[in-house]
């Protein structure tokens, strides 16, 4: 099966200038989530759908990110204005949960790698 | 909430010999998965093994096998007849196995990590 796919593998921004992140998930999937890896550190989820539909956004910084999900596929992260801490790496994954909670596949892509200077 | 801990940054062993990553984790749920992920240079987050919590049998992948001590709240990841391309950043992580009517929203909890180096 493909895996999951990201875009761009690398950016590198000035200060207060936006970015822009693209994930297209395993199909099938229904749950896709975005995580922050700062250098040294483990993941951190910022946000995730279920379908099209957002579950947690709980520890993503509204004031400067936002993320959308289309017809329940491929979805986007956008930083604006992107600030020095948000120099990261963003990890798109998606999994296939049945309703009882039964995983089936939980799957990384490659991540993007964000440096703002 | 949940917390996982990861208290060895960096580990380094012999190609061909033994080694064990230690991890523990709090939570209240009693029913969850964990889990442990390679992360090469490569940065793609992969899957090593996952275990079960309602299962007492530790589970093993061929040379990487698990010690699951639910009271002790600790899981250890234990890697046999090291490989070169076993060199890589390793994560513990925790997951709620709840039914998503019950707020299973598979959210995954990362400890901070330990570089393992394996040396020829």
């Amino acid at each position: 099966e493909a895996g999951v796919a990201q875009s761009p593998r690398y950016k590198i921004i000035e200060k207060r200038q936006s970015v822009a992140f693209w994930c297209n998930p395993i199909s099938g999937h229904a749950t896709l989530y975005w995580y922050q890896q700062i250098l040294g550190q483990g993941p951190k989820l910022l946000i995730q759908f279920q379908n099209n539909g957002v579950v947690d956004d709980s520890q993503l910084p509204k004031d400067r990110f936002s993320a959308e999900r289309l017809k329940g596929v491929d979805s986007t992260l956008k930083i604006q204005p992107a600030k020095l801490e948000d120099s990261a790496v963003y990890l798109c994954a998606s999994s296939l949960l049945s309703p009882q909670g039964t995983l089936y596949g939980y799957t990384f892509g490659s991540g993007t790698r964000l440096t703002v200077v | 909430a949940q917390t996982v801990t990861q208290s060895q940054p960096e580990m380094s062993v012999q190609e061909a010999e033994t080694v064990t990553l230690s991890c523990t984790y709090d939570t209240s749920e009693n029913n969850y998965y964990l889990f442990w992920y390679k992360q090469p240079p490569s940065r793609q987050m992969i899957l090593v093994i996952r275990q079960e919590a309602y299962k007492q049998q530790n589970a093993t992948e061929n040379r990487f096998s698990v010690n699951f001590q639910k009271a002790a709240k600790s899981f250890s990841l234990k890697i046999s007849d090291s490989q070169l391309g076993d060199t890589a950043m390793y994560f513990c992580a925790f997951m709620k196995l709840l039914g998503l009517l019950s707020g299973n929203t598979g959210k995954l909890i990362f400890g901070q990590g330990t570089t393992l180096q394996v040396k020829p």
